[in-house]
């Protein structure tokens, strides 16, 4: 069954800090990994898509792996600001179909 | 170039009742998918349209449908409504479909009494 699991389910952190959050998919046969960034109320923004081929991209202070031997993907945040608070969705998309897998998401807690 | 597009932007109705929602994806956008996102479930895909074709349905009732307009606009309806379709409503656009970047619009909260 194409699955899509993230952890953990929420995290608090300290301003300035950096945290990595993960995911791992089952999904098969893989086309492309997508993170999501999802402000409370609002539709989600994509952070970054990474496929096969790539192990990492990155985008101003958020840089994603891609690990698609071992199926499993991370989110690493540099130097957090109170503007990151939000969810953070893990997709994956099969080639086959070009369905969205979507994980269940990462709630982001930044305090000052 | 404008986002995806969505109206209203909040919802009330009663149970039985019956609501329909609006998307206007990005100029040039063929694709565009409908998702219902609650806090237990997460955000579940409800169906895709492609140039006016339902190419990807998800595993909702009958009581979720959608179609796609010739000016790539979409609606998606939902009839006898329950306390349950309580939930924000997301659409996203893109050019070709989940091969690609889809594109959120800021969702619909629909909200069942």
């Amino acid at each position: 069954k194409n699955q899509v699991e993230q952890s953990p389910q929420s995290l608090i952190i300290l301003e300035g800090k950096n945290c990595t959050l993960q995911c791992n998919y089952t999904v098969s046969p893989f086309s492309n990994l997508r993170w999501y960034k999802q402000d409370t109320g609002r539709g989600p923004v994509s952070l970054t898509i990474m496929t096969f081929s790539e192990n990492t991209k990155s985008n101003g202070r958020y840089t994603a792996t891609l690990d698609a031997d071992t199926k499993q993907s991370s989110l690493h945040i540099t130097a957090s600001q109170l503007s990151d608070s939000a969810s953070y969705i893990c997709v994956v998309s099969t080639s086959n179909t070009g369905k969205l897998i979507f994980g269940q998401g990462t709630t982001l807690q930044v305090k000052p | 170039k404008a986002g995806v597009t969505q109206t209203p932007r909040y919802l009330i109705k009663t149970r039985g009742q019956q609501v329909t929602l609006s998307c206007s994806p990005i100029s040039g956008h063929r694709s565009v998918s409908w998702y219902q996102q609650t806090p237990g479930q997460g955000l579940q895909f409800l169906f895709e349209y492609f140039s006016e074709t339902q190419r990807n349905k998800g595993n909702f009732p009958g009581r979720f449908s959608g179609r796609q307009f010739s000016n790539s606009r979409s609606e998606m309806n939902v009839s006898t409504l329950e306390l349950g379709d309580s939930a924000l409503y997301l659409c996203a656009s893109s050019d070709s479909g989940g091969r690609l970047e889809q594109f959120f619009g800021p969702g619909t909260r629909l909200t069942v009494l």
